[in-house]
């Protein structure tokens, strides 16, 4: 199975402050069909896990444009440019190059100063 | 609206079964492939299962392969989780999740609420 691992595991932001959030795969996340399955999921508090970020970079319908993604072959980033206090939760990287075998990083909580 | 609806947890004891089920709605539920994920409390995200648009194709997780069924009745919109010898480590929030077209089934992009399975005597 292909390991996924975040850090940090937590932070603490002010708000209007950014934040970053790394993940590494064990293997690399670039299809044969030229696609990089790696996604971002915030799982805010009492809720259900959201789609923030597909394909390494592309936002999801709604996400605000502060929420940013970057990275390639095992190496990812999800950077937050200003942080507000809606955006405390537990955020997931996860890949799905080989299905069947979907994976997902430990999660990195983050809250507010 | 998009609306997935997830039933049928509950509480069983070890080496029973129970049945999930995940009601959608507000999109064409046939042309897309579903998969369950679930989460033990206070834990991370585990992939569970997954199902092909037309049911032709199902990927289960070793650690759930041979106990748990996933299928899907395109006419009533839903998908199911048939959870058969279960076991303590079973115990978690399980989730529907549709799969993001142009995805190929590898993501995505809404969850259901989640229902809660217990497995303790």
């Amino acid at each position: 199975d292909i390991v996924m691992t975040q850090t940090p595991l937590s932070l603490s932001v002010t708000p209007g402050q950014p934040a970053s959030i790394s993940c590494k795969s064990s293997q690399s996340l670039l299809h044969s069909d030229g696609k990089t399955y790696l996604c971002w999921y915030v799982q805010k508090p009492g809720q259900s896990p959201q789609l923030l970020i597909y394909e390494v970079s592309s936002r999801f319908s709604g996400v605000p444009d502060r929420f940013s993604g970057s990275g390639s072959g095992t190496d990812f980033t999800l950077k937050i440019s200003r942080v507000e206090a809606e955006d405390v939760g537990v955020y997931y990287c996860m890949q799905g190059v080989n299905l069947p075998l979907i994976t997902f990083g430990q999660g990195t909580r983050l809250d507010i100063k | 609206q998009l609306h997935l609806v997830d039933s049928g947890g509950g509480v069983v004891q070890p080496g029973g079964s129970l049945r999930l089920s995940c009601a959608a709605s507000g999109f064409t539920f046939s042309n897309y492939g579903m998969h369950w994920v679930r989460q033990a409390p206070g834990k991370g995200l585990e992939w569970v299962a997954y199902i092909r648009n037309d049911g032709t194709t199902k990927y289960y997780a070793d650690s759930v392969k041979d106990r748990f069924t996933i299928s899907r009745d395109n006419s009533k919109n839903t998908v199911y989780l048939q959870m058969n010898s279960l076991k303590a480590d079973d115990t978690a929030v399980y989730y529907c999740a549709k799969v993001q077209v142009g995805s190929g089934g590898r993501y995505f992009d809404y969850w259901g609420q989640g229902t809660l399975v217990t497995v303790s005597s």
